[in-house]
């Protein structure tokens, strides 16, 4: 099987400006959690959608949004980007139950 | 609220000592779990374990073991003969259900470098 894949692997915004990151799960695996990673903040869970349905949230302003589509896949934005957006942004797929499998992270940054 | 607290932030070795990696855990919740994951230099998490809360049973897979401990919140783990391969980060997790464990809480995380 085909592991986590996000796209796109880098990117570079500037303050202001708005980004789409993209997501495609594991087949088969209908939860899509995602994570921001940050030296200062360490991991920090964002959102999880299920079945299209945000599962639960994290806390995190308005500013960042997600969503699940009916393949799975999923994307998340963050608009009126910041500095303090840059970041690792981890996406991990799974079963409705069971351990989380990871991607290998979209590093933004914001100038 | 859920804890995680990973004391050691950075662990050196040399190439087959043995080190125990440690994880304390703080939650109201009578079921939860706990995972641990390692960040390699790439990036990308690899699952490494998962235990449930009424499972105190200790596990061992090849040169890795698990240490859980619910009277003093702690699941620590241990790499025995450690390798250069095994240098990474390594992250302890929580999660207060299955359902929920798209919503883990994870410690700061333990840099462990292993030199040859």
């Amino acid at each position: 099987k085909a592991g986590v894949t996000q796209t796109p692997r880098y990117l570079i915004k500037t303050r202001g400006q708005q980004v789409t990151l993209s997501c495609s799960p594991i087949s088969g695996h209908r939860s899509v959690s995602w994570y921001q990673q940050t030296p200062g903040q360490g991991l920090q869970f964002l959102f999880e959608y299920f079945s299209e349905t945000q599962r639960n949230k994290g806390n995190f302003p308005g500013r960042f949004s997600g969503r699940q589509f009916s393949n799975s896949r999923s994307e998340m934005n963050v608009s009126t980007l910041e500095l303090g957006d840059s970041a690792l942004y981890l996406c991990a797929s799974r079963p409705n139950y069971n351990e989380q499998f990871f991607g290998p992270g979209t590093r933004l940054t914001v100038l | 609220a859920q804890k995680v607290t990973q004391a050691q932030t950075e662990i050196s070795v040399v190439e087959k000592e043995d080190v125990t990696l440690d994880c304390v855990y703080e939650t109201r919740d009578t079921t939860y779990y706990l995972f641990w994951y390692k960040q390699p230099p790439s990036g990308e998490l690899v699952f490494l374990i998962r235990r449930n809360s009424f499972d105190e049973q200790n596990e061992i897979s090849g040169r890795y073991s698990w240490n859980f401990q619910k009277s003093t919140s702690s699941f620590n783990f241990t790499i025995t003969a450690s390798q250069v391969v095994d240098s990474a980060v390594y992250f302890c997790a929580l999660s207060e259900s299955d359902t929920n464990a798209g919503k883990s809480t994870f410690g700061d995380g333990t840099t462990l470098t292993v030199k040859p």
